[in-house]
Protein backbone atom coordinates (compact mmCIF):
# COMPACT_ATOMS: atom_id res chain seq x y z
CA UNK A 1 0.00 0.00 0.00
CA UNK A 2 1.31 2.92 -0.93
CA UNK A 3 1.42 5.99 2.02
CA UNK A 4 0.67 9.55 1.31
CA UNK A 5 1.82 12.06 3.69
CA UNK A 6 0.92 15.75 4.18
CA UNK A 7 2.09 18.21 5.47
CA UNK A 8 1.93 20.72 7.43
CA UNK A 9 -1.18 19.37 9.33
CA UNK A 10 -2.14 22.96 9.90
CA UNK A 11 -2.02 25.81 7.83
CA UNK A 12 -2.50 29.54 9.71
CA UNK A 13 -3.07 31.95 6.73
CA UNK A 14 -4.26 35.86 6.58
CA UNK A 15 -7.06 36.19 3.87
CA UNK A 16 -5.43 37.57 0.84
CA UNK A 17 -2.17 35.82 1.32
CA UNK A 18 -0.84 32.52 -0.57
CA UNK A 19 -1.03 28.77 0.83
CA UNK A 20 1.92 25.87 -0.49
CA UNK A 21 0.47 22.85 0.87
CA UNK A 22 2.69 19.40 0.47
CA UNK A 23 2.06 15.51 0.01
CA UNK A 24 4.77 13.35 -0.31
CA UNK A 25 4.39 9.74 -1.50
CA UNK A 26 6.04 6.21 0.25
CA UNK A 27 6.79 5.45 -3.42
CA UNK A 28 6.13 6.52 -6.95
CA UNK A 29 3.03 7.61 -8.30
CA UNK A 30 3.91 9.34 -11.58
CA UNK A 31 1.57 12.11 -11.62
CA UNK A 32 -1.41 9.57 -10.09
CA UNK A 33 -2.28 12.09 -8.04
CA UNK A 34 -5.40 14.13 -6.64
CA UNK A 35 -6.21 17.22 -4.49
CA UNK A 36 -9.51 17.87 -2.56
CA UNK A 37 -11.25 20.34 -0.35
CA UNK A 38 -13.54 19.35 2.45
CA UNK A 39 -15.55 21.51 4.30
CA UNK A 40 -17.92 20.50 7.25
CA UNK A 41 -20.81 18.39 6.36
CA UNK A 42 -19.84 18.83 2.88
CA UNK A 43 -19.46 16.36 0.48
CA UNK A 44 -15.34 15.89 -0.86
CA UNK A 45 -14.85 18.78 -4.02
CA UNK A 46 -12.26 17.57 -7.11
CA UNK A 47 -9.43 20.17 -7.17
CA UNK A 48 -6.76 19.22 -9.34
CA UNK A 49 -6.08 15.61 -10.94
CA UNK A 50 -2.89 14.21 -12.65
CA UNK A 51 -1.21 16.27 -10.24
CA UNK A 52 -1.85 19.70 -11.98
CA UNK A 53 -4.67 19.43 -14.12
CA UNK A 54 -7.27 21.68 -12.50
CA UNK A 55 -10.83 20.05 -12.54
CA UNK A 56 -13.65 21.60 -14.03
CA UNK A 57 -14.82 25.03 -12.84
CA UNK A 58 -12.18 25.11 -10.11
CA UNK A 59 -10.48 28.86 -10.10
CA UNK A 60 -6.90 29.65 -11.06
CA UNK A 61 -5.64 30.70 -7.88
CA UNK A 62 -5.75 26.71 -7.12
CA UNK A 63 -2.54 24.85 -8.66
CA UNK A 64 -0.79 22.03 -8.72
CA UNK A 65 2.78 20.35 -9.55
CA UNK A 66 5.10 17.96 -8.59
CA UNK A 67 5.24 14.14 -10.53
CA UNK A 68 7.33 11.00 -9.03
CA UNK A 69 6.81 11.53 -4.95
CA UNK A 70 6.85 14.86 -4.19
CA UNK A 71 3.58 17.14 -4.76
CA UNK A 72 2.41 20.77 -4.09
CA UNK A 73 -0.83 22.19 -3.98
CA UNK A 74 -0.81 25.94 -4.06
CA UNK A 75 -3.20 28.38 -3.62
CA UNK A 76 -2.60 31.77 -4.25
CA UNK A 77 -4.32 34.91 -2.50
CA UNK A 78 -6.77 32.66 -0.19
CA UNK A 79 -10.54 33.77 0.02
CA UNK A 80 -12.83 33.18 2.37
CA UNK A 81 -14.36 30.04 0.96
CA UNK A 82 -10.92 28.60 1.01
CA UNK A 83 -10.78 27.85 4.86
CA UNK A 84 -11.09 24.26 4.58
CA UNK A 85 -9.33 20.80 4.45
CA UNK A 86 -7.30 19.60 1.50
CA UNK A 87 -6.17 15.75 1.07
CA UNK A 88 -4.07 14.25 -1.71
CA UNK A 89 -4.69 10.87 -2.98
CA UNK A 90 -2.94 8.80 -5.39
CA UNK A 91 -4.70 6.37 -8.59
CA UNK A 92 -1.71 4.74 -9.18
CA UNK A 93 -2.60 1.54 -8.35
CA UNK A 94 -5.19 -0.32 -5.39
CA UNK A 95 -5.75 0.68 -2.91
CA UNK A 96 -5.91 4.12 -3.55
CA UNK A 97 -5.17 5.78 -0.32
CA UNK A 98 -5.52 9.33 0.70
CA UNK A 99 -2.90 11.53 2.88
CA UNK A 100 -4.31 12.67 6.25
CA UNK A 101 -5.42 15.78 5.50
CA UNK A 102 -3.84 19.67 5.95
CA UNK A 103 -6.55 22.03 7.48
CA UNK A 104 -6.04 25.99 6.09
CA UNK A 105 -7.23 27.75 9.16
CA UNK A 106 -7.38 32.11 9.51
CA UNK A 107 -4.80 33.67 11.08
CA UNK B 1 -27.29 18.70 -12.47
CA UNK B 2 -25.32 15.40 -11.72
CA UNK B 3 -25.19 14.57 -7.97
CA UNK B 4 -25.10 11.44 -6.06
CA UNK B 5 -27.22 10.46 -3.12
CA UNK B 6 -26.67 7.68 -0.36
CA UNK B 7 -28.81 6.44 2.28
CA UNK B 8 -29.43 3.39 4.14
CA UNK B 9 -27.07 3.99 7.20
CA UNK B 10 -28.00 3.70 10.49
CA UNK B 11 -27.40 1.63 13.81
CA UNK B 12 -26.10 -1.96 13.64
CA UNK B 13 -25.26 -4.43 15.93
CA UNK B 14 -21.61 -5.81 15.86
CA UNK B 15 -21.68 -8.84 13.48
CA UNK B 16 -25.05 -7.62 11.72
CA UNK B 17 -25.87 -6.41 8.24
CA UNK B 18 -26.43 -3.64 6.32
CA UNK B 19 -27.57 -2.34 2.54
CA UNK B 20 -26.24 1.14 1.57
CA UNK B 21 -27.66 2.33 -1.78
CA UNK B 22 -26.58 5.17 -4.17
CA UNK B 23 -28.86 6.84 -6.41
CA UNK B 24 -27.37 8.91 -8.98
CA UNK B 25 -28.94 11.59 -11.69
CA UNK B 26 -27.45 13.94 -13.95
CA UNK B 27 -25.12 11.39 -15.82
CA UNK B 28 -25.34 8.23 -17.41
CA UNK B 29 -24.28 5.54 -14.72
CA UNK B 30 -23.26 2.54 -17.08
CA UNK B 31 -20.17 5.21 -18.09
CA UNK B 32 -18.54 5.69 -14.80
CA UNK B 33 -16.26 3.22 -12.76
CA UNK B 34 -18.01 3.75 -9.22
CA UNK B 35 -16.51 3.96 -5.57
CA UNK B 36 -17.49 3.76 -1.91
CA UNK B 37 -15.45 5.52 0.40
CA UNK B 38 -15.40 6.48 4.17
CA UNK B 39 -14.34 8.29 6.92
CA UNK B 40 -14.61 7.34 10.31
CA UNK B 41 -15.05 9.94 13.07
CA UNK B 42 -11.94 11.87 13.74
CA UNK B 43 -10.44 9.63 11.23
CA UNK B 44 -8.90 10.09 7.80
CA UNK B 45 -10.36 8.60 4.16
CA UNK B 46 -10.82 5.15 3.24
CA UNK B 47 -11.39 4.26 -0.02
CA UNK B 48 -13.43 1.09 0.47
CA UNK B 49 -14.24 -0.52 -2.56
CA UNK B 50 -14.74 -0.01 -6.53
CA UNK B 51 -16.66 -1.42 -9.53
CA UNK B 52 -15.83 -0.69 -13.10
CA UNK B 53 -18.74 0.58 -15.99
CA UNK B 54 -20.17 -3.26 -16.17
CA UNK B 55 -19.21 -4.54 -12.66
CA UNK B 56 -16.65 -6.57 -14.13
CA UNK B 57 -13.80 -5.88 -12.11
CA UNK B 58 -14.19 -5.52 -8.58
CA UNK B 59 -11.99 -4.06 -6.02
CA UNK B 60 -12.00 -3.93 -2.13
CA UNK B 61 -10.14 -2.91 1.28
CA UNK B 62 -8.05 -5.39 2.62
CA UNK B 63 -10.25 -4.69 5.70
CA UNK B 64 -13.71 -5.88 3.90
CA UNK B 65 -12.53 -8.22 2.00
CA UNK B 66 -15.28 -10.92 2.11
CA UNK B 67 -17.67 -9.15 4.09
CA UNK B 68 -18.43 -6.21 2.19
CA UNK B 69 -19.66 -6.37 -1.89
CA UNK B 70 -19.91 -3.83 -4.22
CA UNK B 71 -22.59 -3.76 -7.00
CA UNK B 72 -24.63 -1.84 -9.17
CA UNK B 73 -27.46 -1.56 -11.31
CA UNK B 74 -27.00 0.57 -14.53
CA UNK B 75 -30.84 0.75 -15.58
CA UNK B 76 -31.67 1.80 -11.73
CA UNK B 77 -29.30 4.09 -11.70
CA UNK B 78 -27.92 3.07 -8.47
CA UNK B 79 -24.73 1.62 -6.39
CA UNK B 80 -25.25 -0.45 -3.69
CA UNK B 81 -22.68 -1.85 -1.08
CA UNK B 82 -23.52 -4.99 0.74
CA UNK B 83 -22.13 -5.28 4.57
CA UNK B 84 -22.45 -8.30 6.52
CA UNK B 85 -20.48 -8.95 9.67
CA UNK B 86 -20.07 -5.33 10.59
CA UNK B 87 -17.29 -4.37 12.91
CA UNK B 88 -17.14 -1.80 15.72
CA UNK B 89 -14.19 -0.14 13.30
CA UNK B 90 -16.60 -0.14 10.66
CA UNK B 91 -18.45 2.67 12.10
CA UNK B 92 -17.78 5.66 10.00
CA UNK B 93 -20.09 8.28 7.28
CA UNK B 94 -19.69 6.23 3.91
CA UNK B 95 -19.85 8.47 0.88
CA UNK B 96 -20.22 7.27 -2.87
CA UNK B 97 -18.56 8.66 -5.68
CA UNK B 98 -18.33 9.48 -10.07
CA UNK B 99 -15.49 7.63 -10.64
CA UNK B 100 -12.64 4.93 -9.78
CA UNK B 101 -9.92 7.35 -10.15
CA UNK B 102 -9.97 10.90 -9.22
CA UNK B 103 -13.71 10.76 -8.26
CA UNK B 104 -15.14 14.48 -9.35
CA UNK B 105 -18.83 13.99 -8.13
CA UNK B 106 -19.75 12.81 -4.35
CA UNK B 107 -22.29 12.51 -1.98
CA UNK B 108 -22.40 13.89 1.47
CA UNK B 109 -22.50 10.49 2.50
CA UNK B 110 -24.58 8.30 5.01
CA UNK B 111 -23.48 7.40 8.78
CA UNK B 112 -22.87 3.76 10.04
CA UNK B 113 -22.99 3.00 13.64
CA UNK B 114 -22.24 -0.54 14.54
CA UNK B 115 -22.16 -0.96 18.33
CA UNK B 116 -24.13 -2.77 20.88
Amino acid sequence: EIVMTQSPATLSVSPGEGATLSCRASQSINSNLAWYQQKPGQALRLLIHGASTRATGIPGRFSGSGSGTEFTLTISSLQSDDFAVYYCQHYHNWPRTFGQGTKVEIK
Amino acid sequence: EVQVVESGGGLVQPGGSLKLSCGVSGFTLSSSWMSWVRQAPGKGLEWVAIIKQDGSEKYYLDSVMGRFTISRDNARDSLYLQMNSLRVEDTAVYSCAKGGFYPDVWGKGTTVTVSS
